[in-house]
């Protein structure tokens, strides 16, 4: 059964330091979505993605973030100067388009992202 | 955004059905009903989702009431591996692309199954 795969499944990084989170969705999806989970607290929508741009972010995806499908398998996060509070686990989903509420979104295993 | 509301915690015997409500009170008539669970720290797994009417796969089964404005998440036969938090979703559209948008989780439901 596809899978979305995420990596690496730890990073530690200092703060002020650039990470790049990668995944790579199932490979039929057109749309993409980052969220993440503090430890304790909800799961968070970030950004979703679909035709090469931002189709919805939320207040959390701010300038720190951005978001690219470098070639045709592979989707990133880039923060550009990590703080202590983006300490979090990070998930990558995808979905593969279909028409209104039917489309459903499938999760990757996680990046769990510590600054220090 | 349509809130959904959940027992925070609870219990079932291995082996028995589990039930787990969910309230949507708010919900919107084009509106899906999303049911997710998490392991841990795992990414959410997709169990389930439907509009109005029940809806049953190889995992679990989805009533929905007639007003939709509540629904039931049933596990036929719970084992020690469902032992999850479990996420009703009312799912928002993305009316510019015309298609389901973001997941808006909330604290869910940590359902404990007991040998």
């Amino acid at each position: 059964e596809p899978e979305v795969t995420q990596t690496p499944s730890h990073q530690v990084t200092q703060m002020g330091q650039e990470v790049i989170l990668r995944c790579v969705p199932i490979s039929n999806h057109l749309y993409f979505y980052w969220y993440r989970q503090i430890l304790g607290q909800k799961v968070e929508f970030l950004v979703s993605f679909y035709n090469n741009e931002i189709s919805e972010k939320s207040e959390i995806f701010d300038d720190q973030f951005s978001v690219e499908r470098p070639d045709g398998s592979n989707f990133t996060l880039k923060i550009r100067s990590t703080k202590l509070e983006d300490s979090a686990m990070y998930f990558c989903a995808s979905s593969e388009g279909r028409p209104w509420g039917t489309d459903t979104q499938y999760f990757g295993p996680g990046t769990r992202l510590t600054v220090l | 955004d349509a809130k959904t509301t959940q027992p925070p915690s609870m219990d079932c015997a291995e082996g028995r059905a589990a039930n787990l409500p969910c309230n949507h009170s708010t919900i919107s008539g084009n509106e899906y009903v999303y049911w997710y669970r998490q392991i841990h720290s795992q990414g959410p797994q997709y169990i389930i989702h439907g509009l109005k009417n029940n809806e049953t796969n190889e995992m679990a089964s989805l009533i929905i009431t007639e007003d939709r404005k509540s629904s039931t998440l049933i596990l036929p036969h719970a084992t020690l591996r469902d032992t999850a938090v479990y996420y009703c979703i009312v799912r928002p559209l993305n009316l510019i692309y015309n298609q389901g948008g973001k997941l808006i989780f909330g604290q869910g439901t940590e359902l404990s199954v007991k040998p």
